[in-house]
């Protein structure tokens, strides 16, 4: 299957600190992408999706100035948590579609991000 | 408000017997049915999907049966093993939109 993958795979911030975290797409290209929040023992929400060349598109309740999306390229997206709190602490995760005819999507490993 | 739900939140059962898991959905637009596995501090793995216009999908030791009057599908471990240990989340999605996740059900198969 396709592969994601995730960077870093796990990080601690101070508090008011940015955060960068990158997804990209290793053997594929993705005009869009997902990023998901997990929060212990808890379901995935999905946050936002990453648009290629475009704005991302965020759910209800995600501050987009908070988590700020740039999909630079057909293979990267990115999610930088700016000023984190320790509320922001969560695991990280984003996924891509895969082929056009496909409803699967490949995730990556995810992002452990802890705010002290 | 909850789309997709997974009631139990976890199931034991032991080595070589059948793994039964279920999901309920509430939003008849969904099309595309998805099961995912996922161990602490990973991405979720796909496991086997459906479509909406199917009732059955098979892959080896994975089958996934989809009831759309009832809203419900289910997926079938048979036989379970100690490595199928996990959580397991039920997703649902129209068109190729994000995923709706469930709670997931953690499965432990006792050897």
């Amino acid at each position: 299957g396709a592969v994601v993958s995730q960077h870093p795979s796990r990080v601690i911030c101070k508090s008011g600190t940015s955060v960068k975290i990158e997804c990209r797409s290793l053997d594929f290209q993705a005009t869009t992408m997902f990023w998901y929040r997990q929060f212990p023992k808890q379901s995935l929400m999905l946050m936002a999706t990453s648009n290629e060349g475009s704005k991302a598109t965020y759910e209800q309740g995600v501050e987009k100035d908070k988590f700020l999306i740039n999909h630079a390229s057909l293979t990267l997206s990115t999610l930088t948590v700016t000023s984190a709190h320790p509320e922001d602490s969560s695991f990280y995760i984003c996924s891509a579609p895969g082929q056009a005819s496909s409803y699967e999507q490949y995730f990556g490993p995810g992002t452990r991000l802890t705010v002290t | 408000d909850q789309q997709v739900k997974q009631n139990s939140p976890s199931l034991s059962v032991q080595e070589g017997r059948i793994s039964i898991l279920n999901c309920d959905y509430t939003n008849s637009m969904f099309d595309y049915f998805l099961w995912y596995k996922k161990y602490p501090a990973e991405g979720p793995t796909f496991l086997i999907s459906i479509s909406s216009i199917k009732d059955k999908n098979e892959d080896g030791r994975f089958t996934v049966f989809l009831n759309k009057s009832a809203k419900h599908l289910s997926l079938h471990i048979v036989p379970s093993q100690p490595g199928d240990s996990a959580v397991y989340f039920c997703a649902a999605t129209t068109g190729r939109r994000a995923l709706t996740f469930g709670s997931g059900t953690r499965l432990q198969v006792q050897p």
